[in-house]
């Protein structure tokens, strides 16, 4: 297996964009969670998915983020409109029955 | 909810010796306690895992404690490599799942020659 795939790797652009990142789930994984990390808060839970379903979105900062996951091998994560202190490193990961979890190489976002 | 910490936040070692990481938790119910290892440019990754059900456990060079009374858990990586330099997080699961963690703020590892 590839592992979880996210893409771009990299992403700029300017205030008041809109930003899709996007992730692929290991095969026959059941969950899927979205990070975002910085140097100020660390490694932060944004949402998570069993199941295709929203599980706990309590991270998600604020409604300018949105997620979705129309299949068991896709999932988005969007901003809109973005701002300078999105910029981070968000990476998706992905795990069978709460077992293991498996993280992507990252989205590096910088909003400028 | 769960509240991790972690210390200390940089640790400098001589390839050989022992390194230890320790970190301390919140949430009495949290039942599961990974580490995991980041390298430059890359996604963490697991190396070690405990459940609360056991109080150590090993895999070659790394070791994991728990003690739930303390409520604080500890890794351990003996003869040190230079591959060993990267930035090591703990993290609990606050609900009893091994779904949503908490991750502690991270240690970075530097291994010399």
């Amino acid at each position: 297996d590839a592992g979880v795939i996210q893409s771009p790797r990299h992403e700029v652009t300017e205030m008041g964009q809109e930003v899709t990142l996007r992730c692929k789930p290991i095969s026959g994984h059941d969950y899927l969670f979205w990070y975002r990390q910085t140097m100020m808060r660390g490694l932060e839970l944004l949402i998570y998915f069993n199941n295709n379903v929203p599980i706990d979105d309590s991270g998600m900062p604020e409604d300018r983020f949105s997620a979705k996951m129309p299949n068991a091998s896709f999932s988005t994560l969007k901003i809109q409109p973005s701002e300078p202190r999105d910029s981070a490193v968000y990476f998706c990961a992905s795990t069978l029955a709460q077992g293991e979890q498996f993280f992507g190489p990252g989205t590096r976002l910088t909003v400028l | 909810g769960e509240n991790v910490e972690q210390h200390p936040s940089t640790l400098s070692v001589q390839e050989g010796d022992s390194a230890v990481i320790k970190c301390t938790y919140s949430d009495s119910a949290s039942n599961y306690f990974p580490w995991y290892k980041q390298e430059l440019g890359k996604g963490p990754q697991l190396i070690i895992d405990i459940r609360s059900n056991v109080g150590e456990k090993k895999d070659q060079r790394i070791a994991v404690t728990l003690n739930k009374t303390a409520k604080h858990f500890s890794l351990h990586i003996t003869e040190t490599q230079p591959e060993d330099s990267a930035v090591y997080f703990c993290a609990a699961s606050g609900t009893g799942t091994a779904s949503k963690l908490t991750f502690g703020t991270g240690t970075r590892l530097q291994v010399t020659l």
